[in-house]
């Protein structure tokens, strides 16, 4: 069966420090990746989608960025942190075939900018 | 575009009554998807059910029944004889053909109280 992982679980960084969210799925071979953030207010959105090596979509500009170094890794990063990139971090993955369109989530990684 | 649309923000009820969960959804293609996921105060997301447009069929699993109406671009969401259990909030997705993507509501708190 499938599993999907992210770490850490939680995390606190100040203000301009570096981020690095991972995400690894196993039990399946070229997922589509998926990084969502959840702020207080409970909507989901999305940051990126990967359906490949390289192959990666930004949905909205910021000051993060996605790479996706093997085929089931994943992973979020930012060079300087900010204040509004506090919240609720998402990792999900879906068939690569696009036959299951419903995409499986992580645990999640709380991050607190500080 | 799409666009789902879920006007309940938060719906408090007490265990044993029955609750229904509303989503209205917009889209301009034939072919799509639905989706209803649960996220329970852990955090993760919780896949509940895909529906294909052209099954219109009510489906029952256990508590839980949809209802699909495509003349009314509705996929709404009943729970029968609600427990603490099923507190979390509940979100509505589509997804066209071909697409990667899910489109999300901004989901709806459902508070379960004893």
């Amino acid at each position: 069966s499938q599993t999907i992982h992210q770490w850490p679980a939680t995390l606190v960084q100040p203000v301009g420090s570096p981020l690095s969210l991972e995400c690894t799925v196993e039990g399946t071979s070229n997922p589509n990746l998926y990084w969502y953030r959840q702020a207080a207010g409970r909507g989901l959105q999305l940051l990126f989608y990967s359906i490949g090596i390289d192959q990666i979509s930004s949905e909205v500009p910021q000051n993060l960025s996605a790479s996706r170094p093997q085929d089931r890794q994943f992973i979020l990063s930012s060079k300087k942190l900010l204040l509004s990139d506090s919240g609720f971090y998402l990792c999900a993955w879906s068939d690569g075939g696009a036959s299951l369109p419903e995409q499986y989530f992580g645990p999640g990684t709380r991050l607190t900018v500080t | 575009a799409q666009k789902v649309t879920q006007a309940q923000t938060e719906i408090s009820v007490v265990e044993k009554e029955d609750v229904t969960l509303d989503c209205v959804y917009e889209t301009r293609d034939t072919t799509y998807y639905l989706f209803w996921y649960k996220q329970p105060p852990s955090g993760e997301l919780v896949f509940l059910i895909r529906r294909n447009s052209f099954d219109e069929q009510n489906e029952i699993s256990g508590r839980y029944s949809w209802n699909f109406q495509k003349s009314t671009s509705s996929f709404n969401f009943t729970i029968t004889a609600s427990q603490v259990v099923d507190s979390a909030v509940y979100f509505c997705a589509l997804s066209e053909a071909g697409y990667s993507t899910l489109t999300f509501g901004k989901g709806t708190m459902l508070l379960v109280s004893p």
